[in-house]
């Protein structure tokens, strides 16, 4: 089982709708979950990180975390085509050790 | 600098030659992390670095791969007798004490293997 997983899709939403990326997670004793955007051809960049159980948002993003189940989720409100993009989960491994999963690939058409 | 900063930006080498790369971290960030994507993948974990010292290792394929973080700042990954499968693209992070914070990415070192 590998320690972060994700379907690789690619998701296809059409813009104004809500886009809904799933994560799930081996290691029971992680703390610290976060969601990357990677366009093509560029580098990871944080979005938004959850370290408790339930929600957070921050715009037109919201995180959602359950540790007794393992799974992480990202919602885009309001989606536009420029969020298309791969969306990588990472989870914090024991120390200070940062896994990714594969990536969720989204496709927002107008 | 402004940012993290990665050289080369592209490396072409044949198969069992030795490479070089290096990553110049945001200054003052003490954490740094090489990570490994192909093709289609996420970034892989290879090593981890807290000050000079390497924190974890763990992630590194073989005994051909190796790091270095001399003085707290610059670090160079080093990787000996390259075979084609080691093809990737190379990113390097850093975090101003673990990843907690944000990671701020490089643009990566693309390495083809020949």
């Amino acid at each position: 089982q590998k320690e972060v997983e994700q379907n690789s899709g690619p998701l296809s939403v059409p813009e104004g709708a809500i886009a809904s990326l799933n994560c799930t997670y081996s290691d029971r004793g992680s703390q610290s979950f976060f969601w990357y955007r990677q366009y093509s051809g560029k580098s990871p960049e944080l979005i938004m990180s959850i370290y408790s159980n339930g929600d957070k948002e921050d715009g037109r993003f919201t995180a959602q975390l359950n540790k007794a189940s393992q799974y992480v989720s990202l919602l885009i409100r309001d989606s536009q085509p420029s969020d298309s993009a791969t969306y990588l989960c990472a989870v914090r491994i024991n120390t200070d050790k940062l896994i990714f999963g594969t990536g969720t690939r989204l496709q927002v058409f107008p | 600098g402004a940012g993290v900063s990665q050289t080369p930006s592209n490396k072409v080498t044949e198969k069992g030659k030795y490479v070089e790369l290096r990553c110049d971290p945001i200054s003052g960030h003490t954490a740094l992390y090489w990570y490994r994507q192909s093709l289609g993948q996420g970034p892989e974990f290879l090593i981890y670095f807290q000050g000079t010292g390497a924190a974890d290792d763990s992630g590194l394929p073989n005994d051909r791969f190796f790091a270095v973080r001399p003085e707290g700042s610059v670090s160079t990954l080093k990787i000996q007798r390259t075979e084609r499968g080691y093809s990737a693209v190379y990113l390097c992070a850093s975090s101003l004490t673990g990843t907690n914070e944000k990671l701020f990415f490089g643009s990566g070192t693309q390495l083809s293997v020949l």
